[in-house]
């Protein structure tokens, strides 16, 4: 079975540019999540999506946004890029659901966005 | 503020030996503590999920313990091999106001094994 798939894997930008960035989760997991990872820091939470709803935000500026299709893959979109936007994009899916819990994250390998 | 604090931020350690990694944590209400093994330039991928009644949980050579009352958590390897050299998060979850489970990572422990 395929995993979580990101694409791409590396992206080039300059400041001011927008950028999308995209992600398919394992086959029966409807919820997904996005995450900024800087260097040498831990991931930071940006988006919960599931069913095509925003579960959760993290504190993020407006300049990010995020949408979930009906076939559960997902985009994240980061407008007007700064420097400080060059990280590594994680989007993580799960079986979540409203009434469960604990339940496991499947990391893809990140799209690496550098800006220039 | 939620927040995850590990210890050492790096550790290098000879192939074959021991070692363990720890996790203090102030995140409330707690829901579960997870232990992530991340490889650089890829994803992080799930060793162990402990909730608040699991004091300790294995997963091959990998050994998490959870202390909820002092709110810290350890993460012992056994045998280490050249392929454990990766960083290694620990990650708490809290249940947030809309139901669903806000995690909150710590920064990592780079572990290097050399042989």
């Amino acid at each position: 079975d395929a995993g979580v798939t990101q694409s791409p894997t590396h992206l080039i930008k300059t400041r001011g540019q927008h950028v999308t960035l995209r992600c398919s989760p394992i086959s029966g997991h409807k919820s997904v999540s996005w995450y900024q990872q800087v260097l040498g820091q831990g991931p930071q939470f940006i988006f919960q999506y599931y069913e095509k709803e925003e579960r959760g935000r993290g504190n993020f500026p407006d300049r990010f946004s995020a949408r979930q299709f009906p076939n559960y893959s997902s985009e994240l979109n980061v407008n007007a890029l700064l420097l400080g936007d060059s990280a590594l994009y994680l989007c993580a899916s799960s079986t979540w659901g409203p009434t469960t819990g604990n339940e496991k994250l499947f990391f893809g390998s990140g799209t690496q966005l550098s800006v220039l | 503020k939620n927040q995850v604090e590990q210890s050492p931020q790096s550790l290098i350690i000879l192939e074959g030996k021991n070692c363990t990694l720890q996790c203090n944590y102030t995140v409330s209400p707690f829901s579960n503590l997870r232990w992530y093994k991340q490889d650089t330039g890829r994803g992080p991928v799930s060793l162990t999920i402990m909730t608040f009644s699991e004091n300790t949980k294995s997963n091959g050579r990998y050994t998490a313990t959870l202390d909820a009352d002092t709110k810290q958590s350890s993460l012992h390897i056994t045998a280490s091999q050249l392929s454990d050299s990766a960083s290694y998060i620990c990650v708490v979850s809290a249940w947030s106001n809309f139901g669903n489970e806000k995690l909150t990572f710590g920064t990592g422990t780079r572990l290097t094994i050399i042989p």
